[in-house]
């Protein structure tokens, strides 16, 4: 069965604290990897797709990278604004079904503080 | 505006009433998704559309969940006889293109709560 474990589950950093938040997954067949930001009360925003292992991608003060197990969401020097819940999820099967849905972690709640 | 927006924002229901909510993706967007969030949990998939056909509804948690796109635009999720473990956000997203690959845009969700 396809899953994505992400951990911690909650993090709180200082402001300018640089940190990694952890996105274990079991797949067959990876098609896509995922991070969005969620914050209170809203929907999910979308940061980055990885594809491929070795891959990288930033955006401002953050920078995914993708493994064969694993992706990473590294936080350098974090603002209070970048508190938020992150959500990893994966794009997954074969290329015949080939619905594009989703299947998400729990997410990791962060909390930068000033 | 440009994005995902859903109707209501916010419903409550008395357990065994039925409920109608509606998503409108974004302009052009062939592929629409429902998803379901239960409070400090991730989105779970419910159901797909590609245009006006609904493609996979392997999510849907029973027969009481039932999803429309009839004109491959706006849609609508109805739950029939809520029961109070269908208390949840339930999120539409959307994306340009059909299939794997391509990122989905989620609307801010309608919070159901059933009592």
């Amino acid at each position: 069965e396809d899953q994505v474990t992400q951990s911690p589950e909650a993090l709180r950093l200082q402001e300018g604290e640089s940190s990694s938040l952890n996105c274990s997954y079991t797949v067959s067949g990876l098609r896509g990897l995922f991070w969005y930001r969620q914050d209170p009360g809203k929907g999910p925003e979308f940061l980055f797709t990885l594809y491929s292992a070795g891959e990288e991608k930033e955006k401002e003060r953050l920078k995914a990278t993708l493994t064969k197990k694993e992706s990473f969401l590294h936080i350098t020097a974090p603002k209070p604004e970048d508190s938020a819940t992150y959500l990893c999820a994966v794009q997954a099967g074969r290329r015949s079904s080939n619905t594009g849905k989703l299947i998400f972690g729990q997410g990791t709640t962060l909390q930068v503080k000033p | 505006g440009a994005g995902v927006s859903q109707s209501p924002r916010y419903k409550v229901a008395k357990r065994g009433q039925d409920v109608a909510l509606r998503c409108d993706p974004i302009s052009g967007h062939v592929s629409l998704f429902w998803y379901q969030q239960a409070l400090g949990q991730g989105p779970e998939f419910l159901t797909y559309f590609q245009n006006e056909a609904q493609l996979d509804k392997s999510g849907l948690p029973s027969d009481r969940f039932f999803a429309e796109r009839p004109e491959g635009s706006v849609s609508t999720l109805k739950i029939q006889r809520t029961q109070q473990e269908d208390s949840a956000v339930y999120l539409c997203a959307s994306s340009s293109a059909a299939g794997n690959y391509n990122e989905q845009f989620f609307g801010p969700g309608t919070r159901l709560t059933v009592l």
